[in-house]
């Protein structure tokens, strides 16, 4: 198994354009995560699902941001229009359920940079 | 709420000292307590859990409920230890099964 996989793995765009971050979990996982990785504030989670059904979108900073998950092997972070002060890292991670006791597996990340 | 407050962002340490990265964490329950490890051009990674009182690459961490604490340490650090560490907390809360994260600890291991 290649793990969870994220595309593009760099993204270089200018404010204002859209952005689409991709990411394919193990297969038979049924709960993913997509993280934001910064220097000022670490790993924060923006949302999460569960047998692709958004759970908890609190992290989710504005309106700009979106995240779909159409079926069980495939979800999208959308960001639009983006900005500069959206340059982090991205990471999506996939478990088996959301029992205290799983483990989250993290794909390689996305680096976005908005210029 | 539940955090996580990881005090240090960078311990530098030369190869055979002892290591100990500091996690402390607020939650009203008993929560999990993890060490995720990135290392240099690796994806994050899990290192080990407080429920499973194992050592892992000579790491242990145990979880002091009284000082809400769950500290990393190695008594004899190497140079392929440096890394970027997340000490990583999930409640049991059905709103909440997700890992809330530090802000990371950078080891370094000098030769």
């Amino acid at each position: 198994d290649a793990g969870v996989i994220q595309s593009p793995r760099h993204e270089v765009t200018e404010m204002g354009q859209e952005v689409t971050l991709r990411c394919k979990p193990i297969s038979g996982h049924n709960s993913l995560f997509w993280y934001r990785q910064t220097m000022m504030r670490g790993l924060e989670l923006l949302i999460y699902f569960n047998n692709n059904v958004p759970i908890d979108d609190s992290g989710m900073p504005e309106d700009r941001f979106s995240a779909k998950m159409p079926n069980a092997s495939f979800s999208t972070l959308k960001i639009q229009p983006s900005e500069p002060r959206d340059s982090a890292v991205y990471f999506c991670a996939s478990s088996l359920g959301t029992d205290t006791r799983t483990e989250a597996f993290f794909g390689q990340g996305t680096r976005l940079t908005v210029v | 709420a539940q955090r996580v407050t990881q005090p240090e962002k960078l311990l530098s340490v030369f190869k055979g000292a002892p290591v100990e990265l500091k996690c402390n964490y607020s939650y009203s329950g008993s929560p999990e307590l993890f060490w995720y490890v990135q290392y240099s051009r690796q994806r994050l990674q899990l290192l080990l859990r407080h429920i499973s009182r194992e050592s892992i690459k000579g790491f242990t961490a145990d979880l002091n409920k009284g000082e809400t604490s769950f500290h990393l340490k190695k008594p004899f650090a190497q140079e392929e230890d440096s890394a970027m560490y997340y000490c990583a907390l999930k409640g049991v809360s059905a709103g909440r099964r997700a890992l809330t994260f530090g802000s990371g600890t950078r080891l370094q291991v000098q030769p």
